[in-house]
């Protein structure tokens, strides 16, 4: 299996509640999993990463918090900005992403009402 | 900086049409993609190529083909345009062996196809 199931679609939360995002796959051969955030009119843009060794990750206010056993990835967005309205993207990637090729989720549209 | 451009942000074509889309990128990366983005689908890959004249068929190649003569363009082909085409398109790029592995995306190619 080569999904990558993202949840939700869509997600509004106030300015400086939490945002989450959560995204599970089947392949366990799966080794680095990155989240894109694109804004309107823009391409993606790598936010964080994370690779199964560790079960968070934190930058700023985003973080990452992986469950290899229940094979669950989700992003964190602590106090939420405006600002942060965009769509989120999780990816999967094998051989720890060496070879470029990412599976992407659907995507979550994000709106953070001020 | 990484740069990654494409060669129109809007296109309209008519059906049965050949459609060029063009990526150039600065950072001399071996690897180059094309996805396709609708709404609820996210990233789809189309094509992506490891080196120069090289290409490898992605999850829903039908319809299109690919091209790359030199390191630093890939260029996406509709043979012959179709409505169903009609859709945001992604160029995007990834360093072979590089201690980062996130893929750089263009801002992409609106696409209608009436």
């Amino acid at each position: 299996q080569q999904q990558v199931k993202q949840s939700p679609q869509s997600l509004i939360v106030q300015k400086g509640g939490i945002s989450i995002i959560n995204c599970a796959y089947e392949n366990t051969a799966f080794d680095y999993f990155p989240w894109y955030q694109q804004f309107p009119g823009k391409g993606p843009a790598l936010l964080i990463a994370i690779r199964p060794d560790v079960s968070e990750k934190k930058e700023g206010r985003f973080t990452i918090s992986f469950n290899k056993s229940a094979k669950q990835f989700s992003l964190h967005i602590m106090d939420s900005q405006p600002g942060d309205s965009a769509t989120y993207f999780c990816a999967a990637s094998m051989s720890g992403g060496s070879q470029g090729n990412l599976i992407f989720g659907k995507g979550t549209k994000l709106s953070v009402k001020p | 900086d990484v740069k990654v451009t494409q060669s129109s942000r809007y296109l309209v074509k008519r059906t049965g049409e050949k459609v060029f889309l063009e990526c150039v990128q600065d950072m001399d990366h071996e690897n180059m993609f094309w996805y396709r983005q609708d709404p609820g689908l996210g990233l789809r890959l189309i094509y992506f190529s490891y080196d120069v004249k090289m290409k490898e068929k992605g999850d829903i190649p039908e319809g299109y083909s690919v091209s790359r003569e030199k390191k630093e363009r890939f260029s996406l082909i509709l043979e012959s345009a179709s409505t169903n085409q009609t859709s945001m398109y992604l160029c995007a790029t990834h360093g072979q062996g590089a201690v980062s592995y996130e893929q750089y995306f263009g801002p992409g190619t609106r696409l209608t196809v009436t």
